[in-house]
């Protein structure tokens, strides 16, 4: 069964452009979650999105954004980038609802300069 | 403000020794424990969790304890092996939620 698979895995951007990742969920999951994951912040929670709605979101500017596909496939994106957002983001699946275990992707690290 | 709380940055254990990795938590509403591994630029990879109305469960080498009361929990890996070392991270999540409020991480290095 594959796993969490996020893309691409690096990027470089220049500050002002914009970014956007991609996460394909483990087969049969239905919730996918962001976090960002900076060495001064830790892990991060960005969004939650369940059936192609968000269904709860962290404490981030609204530059940050992301969606859901029918297929449970999500994109994360990221408007007029800044310096500070050069971080590991991570993707993370769960199987359905709310409860048990969340089975995260390697991350995308994007370098912002 | 930190709700998940990891005190010890680092931890080093001799090959064979019991490592005990320690988390606190703030928020009662917390009702589900995960803790999970990572290497470098690697997502984390979860080793095992704990519901609120357990105080202990096993797997393997791996063994979580929970003490509500304190608002406290234990990663406890017997015996711990080199393959061991990484950053480990106690994650919490809050009923009828998926988001996950984790600690800032604890490195453990297993000598050899």
């Amino acid at each position: 069964k594959a796993g969490v698979t996020q893309t691409p895995r690096y990027l470089i951007k220049t500050r002002g452009q914009q970014v956007t990742l991609s996460c394909s969920p483990i087969s049969g999951h239905r919730s996918v979650s962001w976090y960002q994951q900076t060495p001064g912040q830790g892990l991060q929670f960005l969004f939650e999105y369940f059936s192609e709605t968000q269904r709860n979101k962290g404490n981030f500017p609204g530059r940050f954004s992301g969606r859901q596909f029918s297929n449970s496939r999500s994109e994360m994106n990221v408007s007029t980038l800044e310096l500070g957002d050069s971080a590991l983001y991570l993707c993370a699946s769960s199987l359905a609802g709310t409860g048990g275990e969340a089975f995260f992707g390697q991350g995308t690290r994007l370098t912002v300069v | 403000d930190q709700q998940v709380k990891q005190n010890s940055p680092s931890l080093s254990v001799q090959e064979g020794r019991i490592s005990i990795l320690n988390c606190d938590y703030t928020n009662s509403m917390f009702d589900y424990f995960l803790w999970y591994k990572k290497y470098p630029a690697e997502g984390p990879t979860f080793l095992i969790s704990i519901s609120s109305i357990k105080d202990k469960n096993e797997d393997g080498r791996f063994t979580v304890f929970l003490n509500k009361s304190a608002k406290h929990l234990s990663l406890h890996i017997v015996p711990s092996q080199p393959g061991d070392s990484a950053v480990y991270f106690c994650a919490a999540r809050g009923t009828g939620a998926n988001n996950l409020f984790f600690g800032t991480g604890t490195r453990l290095t297993v000598i050899p």
